[in-house]
């Protein structure tokens, strides 16, 4: 079954920290992987997205890495800022027949407080 | 401004009536989505159209049925609104229908359902 995991489910941080959002997922074959950053009552944005042959893509403060390997992504903040309070969601392509459809995780919920 | 519109923004529907929200982007995409956001859960894909005239069922079509006219409109409607489809409903645009490519997903504002 195709599967998406993230973690921590919340993560409260104070502004100018940084903070490390981690993505498990089970999809195989793997074509690539997306984040999107989610404001609350607002719809999903893409920030990146990677490709099997992508270690590490930068987006200004956000950086995501790939390992294919172990079938693992993290979404990397640097220097955070109170905007940067929102949902980050990991998304997959479904595998096979579904290569039309996606696969999202549930999101982490990130609060950056001052 | 280019993008995806939703109408209405909110709305709260008696369980039994007939509703349809409503779907527009400008961008010239060919595929288009419906996706339903719940509380604890990923988003998921009810139903969607990788091209005007064809249409597909996603992980949770029942209760739902789309139309795709054109390029640019693809209304979703509830025959008949039950309170589990209280949700938050996200229509969703890309260049084309397959997703293993950088083909990007498009997002609108969202419609927030409540059936009572």
């Amino acid at each position: 079954k195709n599967q998406v995991e993230q973690s921590p489910q919340s993560l409260i941080i104070l502004e100018g920290k940084n903070c490390t959002l981690q993505c498990n997922y089970t999809v195989s074959p793997f074509s690539n992987l997306r984040w999107y950053k989610q404001d609350t009552g607002r719809g999903p944005v893409s920030l990146t997205i990677m490709t099997f042959s992508e270690n590490t893509k930068s987006n200004g403060r956000y950086t995501a890495t790939l390992d294919a390997d172990t079938k693992q992504s993290s979404l990397h903040i640097t220097a955070s800022q109170l905007s940067d309070s929102a949902s980050y969601i990991c998304v997959v392509p479904k595998s096979g027949a579904g290569s039309y459809q996606l696969t999202f995780g549930k999101g982490t919920k990130l609060s950056v407080i001052p | 401004i280019a993008g995806i519109t939703q109408a209405p923004t909110s709305q709260i529907l008696a369980a039994g009536r007939r509703m349809t929200l409503r779907c527009t982007q400008d961008m010239r995409h060919n595929a288009m989505y419906w996706y339903r956001q719940d509380l604890g859960l990923g988003l998921r894909l009810i139903h969607y159209s990788n091209t005007a005239g064809t249409t597909g069922k996603g992980e949770v079509p029942d209760g739902y049925s789309v139309s795709r006219a054109n390029t640019d409109d693809f209304p979703l409607t509830l025959a008949s609104a039950v309170p589990s489809q209280t949700s938050v409903y996200f229509c969703a645009s890309a260049k084309e229908g397959r997703v293993t490519s950088y083909n990007e997903q498009f997002f609108g504002p969202g419609t927030r359902l409540t059936v009572l």
